[in-house]
């Protein structure tokens, strides 16, 4: 399975930009790229995914770097509700492989 | 409505014995699957069923058997419980198999081994 890197920890303000960035310099061509978060007690919940183009969608935008060997994930307004464990992984598009959650950066959003 | 929905919420239970949890979900998907979180907060894969058909197994002691009667139900039956089963299991579903589909995660089911 390609690997993900991501900062252990970020810190955000209230209701500012938050960019959390995902290295994945082996990427394959076919290996979609997948955000998920976990807020405390609560099981993980999708935030999005792409492949080559970036993505938007109520919760956040998805930029891919046009190598797409690394990608940033982009909450516009963080709030506390934000806060979490943040899961940047890569899944070829067949689907015979798993989602492997590795450990992620842990968002913390201060009032 | 609850998209994936498990029972039971906490699980406590003696060394030995025999346990199952129940996952249901009402998307109409195909897949589905069940992950273990442990104590470290590392959540692993154990089983993948696409169309009530075994897909994903990874390496997981056969005390676990996961048990599909339909398409909307995974359930996970585990014997003989040891400590180290002790963990939050979540089970999950997708509209298909393939890496292009996201996935929905239940509120988790919380086994302690005593």
């Amino acid at each position: 399975d390609a690997k993900t890197t991501q900062p252990n920890s970020m810190e955000s303000n209230e209701e500012e930009p938050v960019h959390l960035p995902c290295n994945h310099s082996t990427i394959s061509g076919t290996d979609y790229i997948h955000w998920y978060r976990q807020l405390p007690s609560q099981g993980p919940e999708y935030v999005i995914h792409g492949l080559t183009s970036n993505v938007n969608n109520r919760m956040a935008s998805l930029a891919i770097a046009e190598d797409r060997k690394s990608s940033t994930l982009i909450l516009h307004r963080a709030t506390l509700r934000d806060a979490a464990v943040y899961y940047c992984i890569l899944r070829d598009y067949s689907g015979n492989t798993p989602l492997v959650f590795g450990k992620g950066t842990r968002l913390s959003v201060i009032a | 409505d609850t998209a994936v929905s498990q029972t039971p919420k906490y699980l406590v239970t003696q060394m030995g014995n025999d346990k199952s949890i129940k996952c249901e979900q009402n998307l109409g998907h195909d897949t589905m699957y069940w992950y273990k979180q442990d104590s470290k907060k590392f959540l692993k894969i154990m089983f993948s069923y696409n169309n009530k058909e075994l897909i994903i197994n990874e390496t997981v002691p056969n005390r676990f058997s996961p048990k599909s009667p339909d398409k909307a139900h995974l359930n996970l039956h585990i014997n003989s419980l040891e400590l180290g089963d002790s963990a939050v299991y979540f089970c999950a579903s997708s509209p298909r198999r393939g890496g292009s589909y996201e996935q929905y995660f239940g509120p988790g089911t919380r086994l302690t081994v005593t």
